[in-house]
């Protein structure tokens, strides 16, 4: 199993670009979460699916961020357009089901100039 | 809404010695309480986990307790080794709505010393 896959692992981008971070989760899972983890934060939950569709999406900190997941196997979030406090790693994670262990990706680290 | 709070939030010890994390929340209904370990760099990886029908639960040389009726809960480390050093994050699962969704703690950083 390849485990949860996320792409790119590293993206540099300059203030007011639209960024889009991919998660590809494991196979069978049914249960997709975005977290952002920073120093100052730590690491906070920003939306999750089940079943594709989106559940709870409080953590989505404003419009500038949006996510989707058109089907079982790829998710994206999207940053339009990007600021530099939104520098920090993105995780995605995946399980079985919404009360089950959820395994990372290896993250996306964002650096926003 | 949920809350967690961790720690201490950096502990060194020296190797050989154990090491204690501790956790509470405020949601009385949390039934889910699993701990990941940060390597430098990398993912979080779940280490254990305990759910709220037991109070305590091993796996070689770690350990986690749970307290319902103080809302805390622990991870013991025993005969720590320079590999456990890493951030170390407790959660708890939102009771609320069935919505699987864990809150984290802030983390703490274990530095073992060889």
């Amino acid at each position: 199993d390849a485990g949860v896959i996320q792409s790119p692992r590293h993206e540099v981008t300059e203030m007011g670009q639209e960024v889009t971070l991919r998660c590809k989760p494991i196979s069978g899972h049914n249960s997709l979460f975005w977290y952002r983890q920073t120093m100052m934060r730590g690491l906070e939950l920003l939306i999750y699916f089940n079943n594709n569709v989106p559940i709870d999406d409080s953590g989505m900190p404003e419009d500038r961020f949006s996510a989707k997941m058109p089907n079982a196997s790829f998710s994206t979030l999207k940053i339009q357009p990007s600021e530099p406090r939104d520098s920090a790693v993105y995780f995605c994670a995946s399980s079985p089901g919404q009360n089950n262990e959820q395994f990372f990706g290896p993250g996306t680290r964002l650096t926003v100039l | 809404g949920e809350n967690v709070e961790q720690h201490p939030s950096t502990l060194s010890v020296q190797e050989g010695d154990s090491a204690v994390i501790k956790c509470t929340y405020s949601d009385s209904a949390s039934n889910y309480f699993p701990w990941y370990k940060q390597e430098l760099g990398k993912r979080p990886q779940l280490i254990i986990d305990i759910r709220s029908n037991v109070g305590e639960k091993k796996d070689q040389r770690i350990a986690v307790t749970l307290n319902k009726t103080a809302k805390h809960f622990s991870l013991h480390i025993t005969e720590t080794q320079p590999e456990d050093s890493a951030v170390y994050f407790c959660a708890a699962r939102v009771a609320t709505g069935n919505t699987g969704k864990l809150i984290f703690g802030q983390g703490t950083t274990l530095q073992v010393k060889p």
